[in-house]
């Protein structure tokens, strides 16, 4: 089956903490990974995909085929991190078609 | 550019009627794919459009059905509304034949109440 999981629905820290997201997939195949985030009154955006390896707003993700993950990271968070984090997947052969999990919010405090 | 336009922002409607939502993809964007967005919940693939066939399909009923357009704009239907069809439907165009590596851009949503 293919399905994303992202255990922590809210998940709050203070600012300057290091932040961790998680993800977990279970794809047959080759996965294309993808993170999006919806900040306040926002549309849904891509923030980084793995296929890309680069770093956005200092958040990092590294797809680890061993363990099926592709959790979010960054170092220090910073309040205008405070979103809703989606995890999504798609496969090479999918057309496009997107997968999500069910989200995680990140409340940063000041 | 306006990037990706739904409308209506907001709808309610009584159980058992038919709605239709609208989605204009971003500006030089030719694939279009329709989600659903339970309260909650991230967003579940609904159908994919492109050259103004349905393309691929997700685990969602007849009831659902979609149209595009030669200006690949985009409309998606839902016959005998049930309460568990409220939620926020969601429009996502990509260019170039909706090819994975092409990112998705994302509408703000039309939000349909059923009661």
């Amino acid at each position: 089956a293919q399905r994303v999981t992202q255990p922590e629905k809210l998940l709050s820290v203070f600012k300057g903490a290091p932040v961790e997201l998680k993800c977990n997939y279970s794809y047959s195949g080759s996965p294309e990974l993808f993170w999006y985030v919806q900040y306040s009154r926002q549309r849904l955006q891509l923030l980084l995909r793995h296929i890309s390896r680069e770093s956005i707003k200092g958040f990092t993700a590294d797809l680890n085929k061993g363990e099926t993950s592709f959790h979010l990271k960054k170092p220090f968070a910073q309040e205008e991190d405070s979103a809703m984090y989606y995890c999504a997947l798609s496969g090479y052969n999918q057309g496009g078609k997107l997968i999500f999990g069910q989200g995680t919010e990140l409340s940063v405090k000041p | 550019d306006a990037g990706v336009t739904q409308s209506p922002t907001h709808l309610i409607k009584t159980r058992g009627q038919q709605v239709t939502l609208r989605c204009s993809p971003k500006s030089g964007h030719d694939t279009v794919s329709w989600y659903q967005q339970a309260l909650g919940q991230g967003p579940q693939f609904i159908f994919q459009y492109y050259e103004e066939e349905e393309r691929q399909r997700g685990n969602f009923p007849d009831r659902f059905s979609g149209h595009q357009f030669p200006n690949y704009s985009s409309e998606l239907n839902v016959n005998a509304l049930l309460l568990g069809d409220s939620a926020l439907y969601l429009c996502a165009s990509r260019g170039r034949g909706g090819r994975v590596n092409t990112e998705a851009f994302f509408g703000q949503g039309t939000r349909l109440t059923v009661v």
